[in-house]
């Protein structure tokens, strides 16, 4: 079984929508990373989680990290076409900082105007 | 500031050739990461560079190798291509303190045929 999953695998939402991605870690997480890809394209860093409990914004996009479920959650707040891509979470395991994260295998958000 | 930048975006090469993929990560970032997206398969760590030195490979075979330049720019090299070598290679870079997070690129699309 794969060590970070992540839930859905693919979501189709009304424009103005919230939604919830999750992200699911299997080992004990000393960081969190999340990010964005467009189809076939580079990586974008949204937001990086460290301890347990902490909790993140930027514009529209909010991530939590909950330290005992050793998980993750994204939530889109009035989703837009701009928020439609792949949203990949990527799990440290080592303590030492983003060297060699591990990712999940994303889920694919399309926003219908 | 310029982001990661490689080269060449897409490449298609014949089953048993060999590849060299380019990448210059953003100035000041003296880490460079290697990982290939594969369809179905999710974003694989291949190798990370820093100061010049290999510091960690993932679970990938020997024909896949790099170095570093002292301008901390990066190339992924790719022996007896296969064609299960097709993906996405995608090129990060980090300043190199623990937490940073990755910068990526937007990938060089390599066929295998």
């Amino acid at each position: 079984s794969q060590e970070l999953e992540q839930s859905p695998q693919s979501l189709i939402v009304q424009e103005g929508k919230n939604l919830t991605i999750n992200c699911t870690s299997s080992k004990t997480l000393y960081g969190l990373y999340w990010y964005k890809q467009k189809y076939g394209e580079g990586l974008i860093f949204l937001m990086m989680l460290q301890k347990g409990g902490e909790e993140k914004s930027h514009e529209k996009i909010t991530a939590k990290l909950d330290e005992k479920k050793q998980q993750s959650s994204l939530h889109i707040t009035a989703s837009q076409p701009s928020h439609a891509g792949i949203y990949l979470c990527g799990a440290d395991y080592s303590g030492a900082g983003s060297y060699q994260l591990t990712f999940g295998k994303g889920t694919k958000l399309s926003v219908i105007p | 500031e310029a982001g990661v930048t490689q080269s060449p975006t897409h490449l298609i090469k014949t089953r048993g050739q060999q590849v060299t993929l380019r990448c210059s990560p953003i100035s000041g970032h003296t880490s460079v990461y290697w990982y290939q997206q594969a369809l179905g398969l999710g974003l694989q760590f291949l190798l990370w560079y820093d100061e010049g030195e290999e510091r960690n490979r993932g679970n990938f075979p020997p024909r896949f190798s790099g170095r570093q330049f002292p301008n901390y720019s990066s190339e992924l090299n790719v022996n007896a291509l296969e064609l299960e070598d097709s993906a996405l290679y995608l090129c990060a870079s980090s300043s190199g303190q623990g937490n940073s997070p990755l910068h990526f690129g937007n990938g060089t699309r390599l066929t295998v045929t």
